[in-house]
């Protein structure tokens, strides 16, 4: 079985701070790891995956994770916050050749100008 | 390029009414499909996934059933609604035969209130 621990449902950063948005994974396969940003009201959009290519993914706005296997940890970082990161973030895994994709209980960022 | 489309986006409905929500792809052909529950500091619960015509995995047991009518078409069903039936419904598909490996592409959502 395989599943994903966000901790912190709430985080708050301040406009230009660092944002870090903690993932632990369980897998019994090699995982595959996703991050999906949430904007109110509307569906999920990737930021990025992992894929076992490299162990750092750069995403989208400036995001990146990266794969810690010995901690089973892909948290999602970005150097400095913008106001238009408030959001909620999903860390999700999957592996081998399930269809299924398992989401975490999401972590809502604020970003206090 | 592919598109997504879901509807009704917002539904009020009382307790005990049926519920028909659709979901249609453009632009790929025999993707996997899938519907997620969204409520309040529960995260996304996968309610079930698709991966062909008529083949439907039901993930959690309730009064909510699904159907893949056509190749593109996912439609979450239910013939009583419940309170606890009410959250916002994502559907989503992905490419198939990527198996665990390929992302999933999201609508923009349903939200049902139960009343």
């Amino acid at each position: 079985a395989q599943s994903v621990t966000q901790l912190g449902s709430h985080v708050s950063v301040s406009e230009g701070a660092l944002v870090l948005l903690r993932c632990n994974y369980s897998s019994s396969v090699p995982p595959y790891l996703f991050w999906y940003v949430q904007y109110p009201n509307q569906g999920l959009q990737l930021l990025l995956k992992y894929t076992s290519a490299a162990t750092l993914v750069k995403g989208i706005n400036g995001f990146e994770a990266e794969f810690k296997k010995s901690e089973t940890s892909f948290h999602l970082t970005k150097p400095s916050a913008h106001m238009s990161d408030a959001a909620e973030y999903f860390c999700a895994v999957s592996g081998g050749a399930t269809n299924k994709l398992i989401f975490g209980t999401g972590t809502l960022l604020a970003v206090q100008p | 390029s592919q598109t997504i489309h879901q509807w009704p986006a917002t539904l009020v409905q009382p307790v005990g009414s049926p519920l028909s929500l659709e979901c249609t792809v453009e632009g790929t052909s025999n993707p996997n499909l899938y519907w997620y529950r969204q409520a309040a500091g529960r995260g996304l619960q996968l309610l079930f996934y698709s991966v062909g015509i008529g083949q439907i995995s039901s993930e959690v047991p309730q009064n909510l059933s699904a159907s893949r009518p056509q190749d593109r078409q996912f439609i979450l069903s239910s013939k009583k609604l419940l309170l606890s039936d009410s959250g916002f419904y994502l559907c989503a598909w992905r490419v198939t035969g990527t198996g665990g490996i390929g992302e999933l592409f999201f609508g923009e959502g349903s939200r049902l209130t139960v009343l």
